[in-house]
C-alpha cells in the first residue's frame, strides 16, 4: 500500500535551517509528481512546493520562494525540503503528498512532521 | 486570508444534507479543476473529491462535488456523526501556484 513517511522536523531558532525528508513506498515513486503542504497550529492548509516526476519542474509558494528548496532522489524513493532562513511563521506541520497527475489533486498524504521555529 | 473563500463553519443534524461553498476567481476555479479534502481531528487530510466531481474509490456516494463558473460546492447527504471534520477546497491557479480555501469546520449536531 502507498506510504509516505516524513522526518526531520524539530525545534530550530529563527534564521536557522532544517531539511525534511519524505520516504515513499508502495508505488513507483519516479512516476509521480509530489508536493509539500503545511499547516500552522490550529490553522488551515497552505501549499508550499511542487516537483515533477523527473525534478525538472518545480513551483513554490511566494511565502517560501528563495528560502526553501525542494528536491527528490528517485533512486532512493525520497522527497526533500531544504528550509533556510526560517521564520516564526514557518512553524507548522509539514506534509508530503503524492499528486495524482500533473498539477492534480493530492491523492495520498503522509502523517506530517512538526517544525517549530522559536528562540 | 485565503484566495479561495469558504465559510468558516457549517452544521447539520444526522440524516440532513449539507453544502459547503468555495469561491474563487477566473484564474483558479474558473479555469482549473477543484478538489475537496476532509481532515478528521488529529489526522492528515484525505482526498474526497477530485476534478470537480469525481470520487476516489472508497469515498461514499453521499459526498458529491460541483462547479459553476468561479465557484464550487461540496454536498454531503445523509449526514453522519463521523462526517464531523474540517473540509478544504483546493485548486491550481494559472500563476502556477496551488491554493487551498481557509477550511470549513463541519459540526454534526
Amino acid at each position: 500500500q502507498v506510504q509516505l513517511v516524513e522526518s526531520g522536523g524539530g525545534l530550530v531558532k529563527p534564521g536557522g535551517s532544517l531539511r525534511l525528508s519524505c520516504a515513499a513506498s508502495g508505488f513507483t515513486f519516479s512516476d509521480y509528481y509530489m508536493s509539500w503542504i503545511r499547516q500552522a497550529p490550529g490553522k488551515g492548509l497552505e501549499w508550499v512546493s511542487y516537483i515533477s516526476d523527473s525534478g525538472a519542474t518545480i513551483y513554490y509558494a511566494d511565502s517560501v520562494k528563495g528560502r526553501f528548496t525542494v528536491s527528490r532522489d528517485n533512486a532512493k524513493n525520497s522527497l526533500y525540503l531544504q528550509m533556510n532562513s526560517l521564520r516564526a511563521e514557518d512553524t507548522a506541520i509539514y506534509f508530503c503528498a503524492r499528486d495524482a497527475s500533473i498539477r492534480d489533486g493530492h491523492d495520498f498524504w503522509g502523517q506530517g512532521t512538526l517544525v517549530t521555529v522559536s528562540s | 486570508q485565503s484566495v479561495l473563500t469558504q465559510p468558516p463553519s457549517a452544521s447539520g443534524t444526522p440524516g440532513q444534507r449539507v453544502t459547503i461553498s468555495c469561491s474563487g476567481s477566473s484564474s483558479n476555479i474558473g479555469s482549473n479543476y477543484v478538489y475537496w479534502y476532509q481532515q478528521l481531528p488529529g489526522t492528515a487530510p484525505k482526498l474526497l473529491i477530485f476534478r470537480n466531481n469525481q470520487r476516489p474509490s472508497g469515498v461514499p456516494d453521499r459526498f458529491s462535488g460541483s462547479k459553476s463558473g468561479t465557484s464550487a460546492s461540496l454536498a454531503i447527504s445523509g449526514l453522519r456523526s463521523e462526517d464531523e471534520a474540517d473540509y478544504y477546497c483546493a485548486a491550481w491557479d494559472d500563476s502556477l501556484t496551488a491554493l487551498f480555501g481557509g477550511g470549513t469546520k463541519l459540526t454534526v449536531l
